[in-house]
């Protein structure tokens, strides 16, 4: 139980371009979900929060306009990578909690932007 | 504000010996606590947790950990190590109080050698 999926898990975009990853929670309800950034040999980075049907909340420094959530069931939560640029590269990770002790977390995706 | 020092950016130990990996804590009130491990391009695995009870967590793998309030930690133990254990760890603490956002700490890698 408790399987969190990513998709795509690779994925490679030109600048300019946007790129939307999805996390989902396979066997249970996440009223909220995570997205994390991850870059090589560092630890993860806390990118915001979304709780189902609300707007998302954002860490500091991470601009809402570049990195879109949707949290649109209790299930699927999106992240889009708007015009996206090389600095954007790098490894997302989203999870899924569905209570105030756990958090699954999923596979990971690998952007890279050319 | 919570916050974890991983205070060895690598461990290395050879295999069938003992293996410890460091973590302490900053966190007002009561802290949940938890270990993951992290292969190459992957997602974080759930190893274990302290909520409350008995201070020695048992969790997967045969690691288990040591809540330690006085001196606000809880490291990772492994009896007998195996080379298959190299990766890279990561502790998180979060308040009691505090929601479910998880604060991570910088991470540890692991390397067994035969």
């Amino acid at each position: 139980g408790a399987v969190v999926s990513q998709h795509p898990s690779r994925v490679i975009c030109k600048s300019g371009t946007s790129v939307k990853i999805e996390c989902r929670s396979l066997d249970f309800q996440a009223t909220t979900m995570f997205w994390y950034r991850q870059f090589p040999k560092q630890s993860l980075m806390l990118m915001a929060t979304s709780n189902e049907g609300s707007k998302a909340t954002y860490e500091q420094g991470v601009e809402k306009d570049k990195f879109l959530i949707n949290h649109a069931s209790l299930t699927l939560s999106t992240l889009t990578v708007t015009s996206a640029h090389p600095e954007d590269s790098s490894f997302y990770i989203c999870s899924a909690s569905p209570d105030k002790y756990e958090q699954y977390f999923g596979p990971g995706t690998r952007l890279t932007v050319t | 504000a919570q916050s974890v020092a991983q205070p060895e950016d690598q461990v290395n130990v050879a295999e069938g010996n003992p293996l410890t990996v460091k973590c302490t804590y900053s966190v007002s009130g009561n802290p949940y606590l938890f270990w993951y491990v992290q292969y190459p391009n992957r997602g974080l695995q759930f190893l274990l947790k302290y909520i409350t009870g008995d201070n020695l967590v048992k969790g997967s793998y045969g690691f288990e950990a040591e809540f330690n309030k006085s001196q606000t930690s809880f490291h990772l133990k492994k009896p007998s190590a195996l080379v298959s254990d190299s990766a890279l760890y990561f502790c998180a603490v979060r308040a009691s109080n505090a929601g479910n956002m998880l604060t991570f700490g910088g991470g540890t890698r692991l390397m067994v050698k035969p």
